[in-house]
């Protein structure tokens, strides 16, 4: 069962722009949410998260807004860079015991 | 370098055979991690051990066991292995609870022929 989905498999932008990932959950009782980065053949790499008891985190160029009414976070990346070309999990916890993720966006940032 | 380091990187083998993955964690951390990355399910969380405990369990199936060792390095143990099973095993570490920052090793690549 998809319980956190990453609805676009992939997002390009320009250097220097915002760039804006997106994931939905439906599951009311995940607490916890979390972003991660992948660049291939590494394996994933921690960013942000973020409580459910909050809805903005923020760190350096990235940003996580959670929205729990619509079940909804996103992920801000501002200003884009080049290096930041990678496939995107959002990632959601429950009870501190189990872990589910979303299929990732794969993010270009073009020069 | 995350510190985490999964052994073997790759490994190939037969339908209904039993293979072991091995992690070692970053030093301090007490809590190792494995997760499953195919082609079809995505990446997905099997089981978590802390200082040599089970704690958390995903989706992990039956034929799968871990276990963590008194120096803190874990096995993932498969069995009767199915073309299915052919994915990337992550391993990861944290300090202790699934929401603290967890490091990931570079994966081990396994092929089910």
């Amino acid at each position: 069962d998809q319980q956190v989905k990453q609805n676009s498999p992939s997002l390009s932008v320009q250097e220097g722009r915002i760039s804006i990932l997106n994931c939905d959950y439906t599951n009311s009782m995940f607490d916890y949410f979390l972003w991660y980065k992948k660049y291939p053949a590494e394996g994933p790499t921690f960013l942000i998260s973020i409580s459910s008891i909050k809805d903005k985190n923020e760190d350096g160029r990235f940003t996580v807004f959670l929205n729990k009414s619509a079940k909804h976070l996103s992920l801000h990346i501002v200003p884009s860079q080049p290096g930041d070309s990678a496939v995107y999990f959002c990632a959601a916890i429950v009870n501190n015991n189990d872990m589910r993720f979303g299929a990732g966006t794969r993010l270009t940032v073009k020069p | 370098d995350s510190g985490v380091t999964q052994t073997p990187k790759h490994l190939i083998t037969a339908t209904g055979q039993r293979v072991t993955l091995r992690c070692s964690p970053r030093s301090g951390d007490l809590s190792v991690y494995w997760y499953q990355q195919s082609l079809d399910q995505g990446l997905q969380f099997l089981i978590q051990y802390y200082n040599g405990e089970e704690r958390a369990k995903g989706n992990i199936l039956e034929r799968f066991s871990a276990q963590q060792f008194p120096d803190l390095h874990s096995e993932l143990n498969l069995s009767s292995l199915e073309l299915g099973d052919s994915a990337l095993y992550f391993c990861a570490s944290s300090v202790d609870r699934l929401e603290d920052t967890q490091y990931f090793g570079p994966g081990t690549r396994l092929t089910v022929l």
